[in-house]
């Protein structure tokens, strides 16, 4: 069975620009999930999908980010426009219900300049 | 106050060593306790899981939770070269749902 995937591995952008991550949750998982990792700090929550309703968006920095999750399979993160601050590894899991285990992509390195 | 303190590491042993690994935290309601495993560009890979107080154990691996000192620890026995990663404590207030990492401990075992 095939993992979480994310897309792409690496992106590097000029501040100011837009960026769209993807994340391919596990087949028939309902819950997915979006954290971020700047450097130097911990994982952090940004927000969880059930199907295609967000359920708890509450670690979403700021408006400049927008998640979305068409039709309950894919979702995918934009960034718009993108701040240094913003650098950092993106990391989607995803989960067959809320009380299993998340499994976690490779993530997507995400690099401002 | 971060919510979860971790000693980042990193942290050097030889194989074979026994390791100790710790994370305090401060909020009270947590009540779901998870090691994760992290290697280089890999994602985190859910280790263990204990919900309140007490001890679990998985092969060479065991897991504490003393919810009275808000302190949690993972053990490892008879380390191997392969257990060289980056280790997070992880908490939630209800099953898996919005986890709260530590920052991670690096751990680099020996041959």
């Amino acid at each position: 069975e095939a993992g979480v995937t994310q897309f792409p591995s690496h992106s590097v952008i000029e501040k100011g620009q837009t960026v769209t991550l993807r994340c391919d949750p596990i087949s028939g998982h309902d819950n997915l999930y979006w954290y971020r990792r700047v450097m130097g700090k911990e994982i952090k929550f940004l927000l969880h999908f059930v199907k295609e309703s967000k359920q708890d968006e509450s670690g979403m920095p700021n408006n400049r980010f927008l998640a979305e999750r068409t039709g309950g399979t894919y979702s995918t993160l934009k960034v718009q426009p993108a701040e240094l601050e913003d650098s950092g590894v993106y990391f989607c899991a995803s989960s067959q219900d809320w009380v299993s285990e998340q499994y976690f992509g490779p993530g997507t390195r995400l690099t401002v300049t | 106050q971060k919510e979860v303190e971790q000693d980042p590491g990193p942290l050097s042993v030889p194989e074979g060593a026994i390791v100790s690994l710790n994370c305090t935290y401060s909020n009270s309601a947590f009540q779901y306790f998870m090691w994760y495993r992290q290697y280089s560009r890999k994602g985190p890979e859910l280790l263990m899981y204990t919900y309140s107080s007490g001890n679990k154990e998985d092969g060479r691996f065991t897991a504490q939770v003393d919810k009275s000192s808000k302190y949690i620890s993972l053990f490892i026995r008879d380390s191997q070269p392969s257990d060289s990663a980056t280790y997070l404590c992880a908490m939630t207030l209800g099953g898996y749902q919005k986890v709260t990492f530590g920052t991670g401990t690096k751990l680099q075992v020996i041959p």
